[in-house]
């Protein structure tokens, strides 16, 4: 069965620092990544994903993830931290068997210092 | 706006009450998806739907009662809950690569 595991539940970074949110998966299979983020009382907003091809995934407002198969990792960076970053962020992996269902971290909350 | 559409946006029942959350997508997508998402917790999946039926319920307690009537809807119906039943409620649909969420709607129960 698929997994994730996000380390830390919260991060503190400067303003124009480096974030790297952490995820490692566990997965029988090759395995489909997201990481999604969610600003105060909305939904869920897409990032980028992993599915096959180049490991290296570019998503929206700057960040990006790598693949590492061999680390089981696909952590999420941006080379400088905007404020309007702060939010919750989440690893997931898609389920491989029948049901298709998506698996998340339990989240990391982002927060930029001015 | 997302292309999964919830309302209300926020809802405040009490315990005798009975209400219904609306979800409505119109990606072309077959599956959909309630998620439950309270403080300090991970996002717990409810109920999956796929071309109309539903193919998981994760032990989920009665007082929360799915319908699906076709691909593009997804109903929460609501009755007898509980204050720690006071949570956001994100309604998602997908297709294979991925999946799209709704803006979800943060219930308290009073």
């Amino acid at each position: 069965a698929q997994s994730v595991t996000q380390l830390g539940s919260h991060v503190s970074v400067s303003e124009g620092a480096l974030v790297l949110l952490r995820c490692n998966y566990s997965s029988s299979v090759p395995p489909y990544l997201f990481w999604y983020v969610q600003y105060p009382n909305q939904g869920l907003q897409l990032l980028l994903k992993y599915t096959t091809g180049a490991t290296l995934v570019k998503g929206i407002n700057g960040f990006e993830a790598e693949f590492k198969k061999s680390e089981t990792s696909f952590h999420l960076t941006k080379p400088s931290a905007h404020m309007s970053d702060a939010a919750e962020y989440f690893c997931a992996v898609i389920s491989m068997d029948s049901s298709y269902k998506l698996i998340f971290g339990s989240g990391t909350r982002l927060l930029v210092r001015p | 706006e997302t292309g999964v559409t919830q309302t209300p946006r926020h809802l405040v029942m009490g315990m005798t009450n009975k209400k219904s959350l609306k979800c409505e997508q119109h990606l072309g997508h077959n599956a959909m998806y309630w998620y439950k998402q309270s403080a300090k917790k991970p996002l717990e999946l409810m109920f999956v739907y796929n071309f109309k039926e539903q193919t998981e319920n994760n032990s989920v307690p009665s007082r929360f009662s799915p319908e699906c009537p076709n691909s593009s809807h997804l109903f929460l119906h609501l009755h007898t809950l509980q204050p720690e039943d006071s949570a956001l409620y994100l309604c998602a649909s997908s297709e294979q690569n991925g999946y799209t969420f709704g803006s979800g709607t943060r219930l308290t129960v009073v």
